[in-house]
């Protein structure tokens, strides 16, 4: 299996501009998780599900984001309108039941 | 909700010293932690993991870690480091204490290896 895939690896924006970010989980992972990365906050939950229903979105910052994930082999992460403090690390991961959580490469999104 | 520390920010050590990063979490019931290790530009990758049985899990590349209940710690040990070791280490716990919750991660540990 080629892992958890995101894309895009690099997205550089103007504020205000909707960003969406995509995540193909490992085949057979039920559950899939959005985390974002930033100094100054560290790893942060954003969102999970499990078997494509969210289960927690209490980490969502606010109305902005959005998260869904239409089948089993997809999610998408998105931000509308976007701001300069949204720019940071965006990792998508999975895993199946209580196995190991594996994470994509992440998405490095740049608000100007 | 669950917690976890890393009080150390960045831990420097020169090659083939060995090193303890700290990690504590907040009491639970039941608990299961992880440590996972961030290369520069990648994603996290698992180390080891303790979910019950022995209080010693050794995991990849050489790395050890030990639950100890009373004190509410899980340390990250290794013997003897390389410079390839260097990267940022995070500790997490397993929120509400089940295996299938999600994990909540501490603020990292910079393990810098020097020659």
């Amino acid at each position: 299996d080629a892992g958890v895939i995101q894309s895009p690896r690099h997205e550089v924006t103007e504020m205000g501009q909707e960003v969406t970010l995509r995540c193909k989980p490992i085949s057979g992972h039920d559950y899939l998780f959005w985390y974002r990365q930033t100094m100054m906050r560290g790893l942060e939950l954003l969102i999970y599900f499990n078997n494509n229903v969210p289960i927690d979105d209490s980490g969502m910052p606010e109305d902005r984001f959005s998260a869904k994930m239409p089948n089993a082999s997809f999610s998408t992460l998105k931000i509308q309108p976007s701001e300069p403090r949204d720019s940071a690390v965006y990792f998508c991961a999975s895993r199946w039941g209580p196995g190991e959580l594996f994470f994509g490469e992440g998405s490095r999104l740049t608000v100007l | 909700a669950q917690s976890v520390t890393q009080l150390d920010s960045q831990v420097p050590v020169f090659e083939e010293a060995p090193v303890e990063l700290r990690c504590n979490y907040s009491s639970s019931v039941s608990v299961y932690l992880f440590w996972y290790v961030q290369y520069p530009n990648q994603g996290l990758q698992l180390l080891l993991k303790y979910l019950s049985g022995s209080t010693l899990v050794k995991g990849i590349n050489g790395f050890e870690a030990e639950f100890n209940k009373s004190q509410t710690s899980f340390h990250l040990r290794k013997p003897s480091v390389h410079i390839s070791d260097t990267a940022e280490y995070f500790c997490a716990v397993s929120d509400g204490g089940g295996a299938t919750n999600k994990l909540i991660f501490g603020t990292g540990t910079l393990l810098a290896v020097q020659p």
